[in-house]
């Protein structure tokens, strides 16, 4: 079964430090990636998602995430944090197959010092 | 562009009655759209999946006579929960999907339901 991890439950970064949010899934081919970011009682945001070409994917905010088939990975990076960023972030996998849902990681809290 | 807009963003309730939730595509028709639902500070949990004009596929352990899903149409999904009970409070979030970018990837921005 195509699972999700995020082995980060809460990260703390300085504003202006970089950042790094890991995910690894498991899926026999390679799926659709999604990273969403969600604020406070506020439904997801779409940061970015890869489908297939370029592994080094572009998002909006300035985030951008790179797939790493060897290691099944889709971290998600920011250069420079601002204490905007502050919010849970989610990584999701869709198997290459329309019509199916989104699997969620269990997230990672991301806390912006000062 | 297309959006998924979700209807209300919160709701209060008290025990024993039906809360309807309301899933709209913006710009685009929805062939799929999914349900989710949220626990605090915890990750999101696919509860159905409803395809237009057909009847919803519920995920294991999920009551298909106390959540009700109906897509009576392309762009209009509705959830509705019957006989509220306060372990029903929660986050419901919805998705959907057209039937050529299937992989849009688009939320709705959630209802709090809020079972009293």
């Amino acid at each position: 079964a195509q699972s999700v991890t995020q082995p980060d439950i809460h990260i703390t970064v300085s504003e202006g430090a970089s950042l790094e949010l890991r995910c690894n899934y498991s899926y026999g081919a390679t799926p659709y990636l999604f990273w969403y970011v969600q604020s406070p009682g506020q439904g997801l945001q779409l940061l970015l998602k890869y489908f297939s070409g370029d592994t080094l994917v572009q998002g909006i905010k300035g985030f951008e995430a790179e797939f790493k088939r060897s290691q099944s990975s889709f971290n998600l990076r920011k250069p420079s944090v601002h204490w905007s960023d502050a919010a849970e972030y989610f990584c999701a996998v869709a198997p290459n197959q329309a019509g199916t849902a989104l699997i969620f990681g269990k997230g990672t809290t991301l806390s912006v010092s000062s | 562009g297309a959006v998924v807009s979700q209807h209300p963003s919160r709701v209060i309730c008290k025990s024993g009655t039906s809360v309807k939730i309301e899933c709209r595509s913006l710009d685009f028709q929805a062939t799929t759209m999914f349900w989710y639902r949220q626990f605090p500070k915890q990750s999101l949990m696919l509860m159905a999946t409803s395809n237009e004009g057909s009847k919803a596929t519920y995920e294991q352990g999920v009551e298909k006579d106390k959540f009700l899903i109906n897509h009576a149409s392309l762009t209009l999904s509705t959830l509705t929960v019957t006989s509220a009970h306060p372990e029903d409070s929660s986050f419901y979030i919805c998705s959907a999907r057209d039937g050529i970018n299937s992989l849009t990837g688009l939320f709705g921005q959630g209802t709090r339901l809020t079972v009293v």
